[in-house]
């Protein structure tokens, strides 16, 4: 079936370290998003991406990395730099081009820095 | 910055009853769109509504957009115990195709 697969689904860091979550889609579609979401609260944009070798800073890119180097491929990288990284992250997919612009999510992934 | 607020931020209802979320949004959109998350997972695409529409229907769901007050109401009819999650409008505002902006949602409730 196709979908997005994000992994780990929970991911516990030591502050100082680097980590890095998985987003993977078979859906065959040109854009990816990573979203955080914290307790309670409505979804924020890190970065987007709506072409391999291309991505583009959200809401709140500060502390985030991101790489495009496959169309199924869309990785985040949540730095040291940093400054309160627990919290839920999603991504997300979407085709470009048409005037739908509806988002398929994966089931995200829980951080936790301890 | 978050586009949206959902009114209120949590309902509680009785299986059967109806369930009316209001969403406000503060820029000129494409479109608006409702989403659902049940807790602890992704959220579900459940309906767009273009910004040239005014109702939109799709099963026990039904979307209305006010463009001239930026508002957009969901209304869930014959509510269940599994429609218990949280409700997030979404925009997609002019000139950002494909760049979604969420508000911070309506947990319902829907008890037995």
């Amino acid at each position: 079936d196709g979908g997005i697969t994000q992994s780990p689904k929970y991911l516990f860091r030591k502050e100082g370290q680097n980590v890095t979550l998985s987003c993977e889609q078979n859906l065959n579609h040109d854009a990816m998003y990573w979203y955080r979401q914290d307790p309670g609260q409505g979804l924020r944009l890190i970065y987007y991406s709506q072409i391999v070798n291309d991505f583009q800073k959200g809401d709140i890119a500060e502390g985030y990395s991101v790489s495009r180097e496959k169309k199924e491929s869309f990785p985040l990288t949540v730095t040291s730099a940093q400054k309160n990284p627990t919290a839920f992250y999603l991504c997300a997919s979407s085709i470009i081009g048409v005037r739908n612009g509806e988002l398929f999510f994966g089931e995200g992934s829980r951080l936790t820095v301890l | 910055s978050q586009q949206g607020e959902e009114d209120p931020q949590a309902l509680s209802i009785q299986e059967g009853e109806n369930a009316t979320m209001n969403c406000s949004y503060k820029t000129s959109i494409n479109n608006l769109q409702w989403y659902r998350q049940n807790s602890g997972r992704g959220l579900v695409h459940l309906i767009l509504i273009r910004s040239n529409e005014r109702e939109k229907h799709s099963g026990r769901l039904r979307v209305t957009l006010d463009t001239s007050k930026k508002s957009s109401s969901l209304l869930i009819t014959a509510s269940r115990a599994a429609d218990t999650a949280s409700y997030f409008c979404a925009t997609e505002n002019t000139g950002t195709a494909s760049k979604l902006t969420f508000g911070t949602g309506t947990r319902l409730q829907v008890t037995l």
